[in-house]
């Protein structure tokens, strides 16, 4: 039972590097999300998809792009990274669906450090 | 929009004493409400939840939480505390609509021996 499975778990870039965040869940769940933790600041919403085929900006969108490739998988692209991307990256998904059930289940983590 | 609001960044209790997170929310409807608690280096783990029914839940490690609508709090609560228990624990909205879940900016739990 994998749950939600984030890879990688750690990634150095240099600024101006891109790379892309790889999110899959085994739940069969509609919605997923990304968030990034800071000291601090709590988890702040960067992207959401309630259901396959829509995603939409949460609060901290700016620099990122994300694709809801399948009902499995969610990736978060930083196209240009910069040091104010320095964070842990957590992968969410919850069942969702007409009922607004938004009890979420997390992966590990991936801790992004922009140099 | 929902939002959450956590006052107290650090908290330190006794071994054995009792414990009371705080957390208010803000959303125009009746909330999904959700403490999650993340030990150092770990992903969330979910500890209790409430929908609707019964305001007062009961969660994992012996934790409990309040729904006051009145107040707009969402308090948890454990009566003897574990040094175990330290950890960060986060409070979260879910909307009904949109499938939204928004955090709160968490407290650090210090158990002291």
């Amino acid at each position: 039972n994998a749950g939600v499975t984030q890879t990688p778990k750690f990634q150095v870039l240099k600024t101006g590097q891109s790379m892309t965040l790889q999110c899959a869940q085994d739940m069969n769940h509609n919605s997923m999300y990304w968030y990034r933790q800071d000291p601090g600041m709590g988890l702040r919403l960067i992207y959401y998809s309630a259901s396959e085929g829509t995603t939409d900006k949460g609060e901290v969108p700016n620099g990122y792009n994300v694709s809801r490739l399948n009902k499995r998988e969610f990736s978060l692209r930083l196209e240009s990274a910069a040091p104010s991307q320095t964070s842990v990256y957590f992968c969410a998904s919850s069942a969702g669906g007409a009922a607004g059930n938004t009890e979420a289940f997390f992966g590990q983590g991936t801790r992004l450090t922009v140099v | 929009a929902q939002s959450v609001t956590q006052p107290d960044i650090h908290i330190t209790v006794s071994e054995g004493a009792s414990l009371e997170l705080r957390c208010n929310y803000s959303y125009g409807a009746t909330p999904y409400l959700f403490w999650y608690v993340q030990s150092p280096g770990q992903g969330l783990q979910l500890l209790l939840k409430y929908f609707s029914g019964d305001t007062l839940v009961q969660g994992i490690k012996g934790f409990e939480a309040e729904f006051k609508r009145s107040q707009s709090s969402f308090n948890l609560r454990k009566p003897s505390v574990h040094w175990s228990d330290a950890a960060e624990y986060f409070c979260a909205v879910g909307a009904w609509y949109g499938n939204k879940l928004v955090f709160g900016a968490g407290t650090i739990l210090r158990v002291k021996s």
